[in-house]
């Protein structure tokens, strides 16, 4: 088993819809980090959590560090948001980041 | 926060040959990380590109087959050697914020998306 799942692999959705996606992690963390990478490869942060609740524009990560869960929605999608979504969570005993396979989400006009 | 700039974006190489990727960050940092990504694969750390020193390899990376250049504080290379099939790949180049001893938000360069045929 990954020490970092996500949830759903793939998922697609109608321009307008909200979207989550799901991050469980099975080790002991000090942060955990919301990516997404764009088709050419480049890779965009878009929240570093530690606990609660971030929000920027129509995305909104939280964590649950009790349930070693995080989640990331998306209000209003739109075309331009499909992009792979990565998790990534450093761990508490090594320093290392460990990596999610990631989600992919496609928004259809 | 940091701009990086990857390159070649992209390349298609022949087996045997060696290609060297480009990382330059607009800010000096003190450590610089080299991933490879795998097509349908979550990232994986090859080494970190310390200034002054050798780099750190992770396990199963070699400094024979990823040689790591880190000139300054603002620049590194990585090569990847005689090629094989197996190694086409997503090269990224990253930095992290440090504050007060604390690892912050990640940064990533473009990534340079490498084909062996």
């Amino acid at each position: 088993k990954n020490e970092v799942e996500q949830s759903p692999q793939n998922l697609t959705a109608q321009e307008g819809e909200f979207i989550t996606i799901n991050c469980s992690y099975s080790v002991g963390i000090s942060a955990l980090h919301w990516l997404q990478q764009h088709p050419g490869g480049g890779i965009v942060s878009l929240f570093m959590l530690s606990s609660g609740k971030k929000k920027h524009g129509r995305l909104i990560a939280t964590i649950n560090i009790q349930e070693k869960h995080s989640s990331l929605h998306i209000t209003a999608s739109h075309p331009r948001d499909s992009a792979v979504y990565i998790c990534a969570v450093r761990s508490y005993n090594t320093d290392k980041l460990i990596f999610g396979t990631g989600t992919r989400l496609q928004v259809f006009p | 926060s940091a701009v990086i700039s990857q390159k070649p974006s992209r390349d298609i190489c022949q087996r045997g040959t060696s290609l060297t990727i480009q990382c330059q960050v607009d800010s000096q940092v003190t450590m610089m990380f080299w991933y490879r990504q795998q097509p349908g694969q979550s990232l994986t750390l090859i080494a970190t590109a310390n200034q002054g020193s050798e780099a750190t390899y992770e396990s199963g990376f070699v400094i024979d087959k990823f040689p790591i250049s880190r000139p300054n504080l603002t620049f590194s290379t990585l090569t990847v050697s005689n090629m094989s099939p197996e190694d086409s790949s997503i090269y990224l180049c990253s930095v992290e914020d440090h504050l007060a001893g604390v690892r912050g938000e990640l940064f990533f360069g473009e990534g340079s998306r490498l084909t062996v045929l």
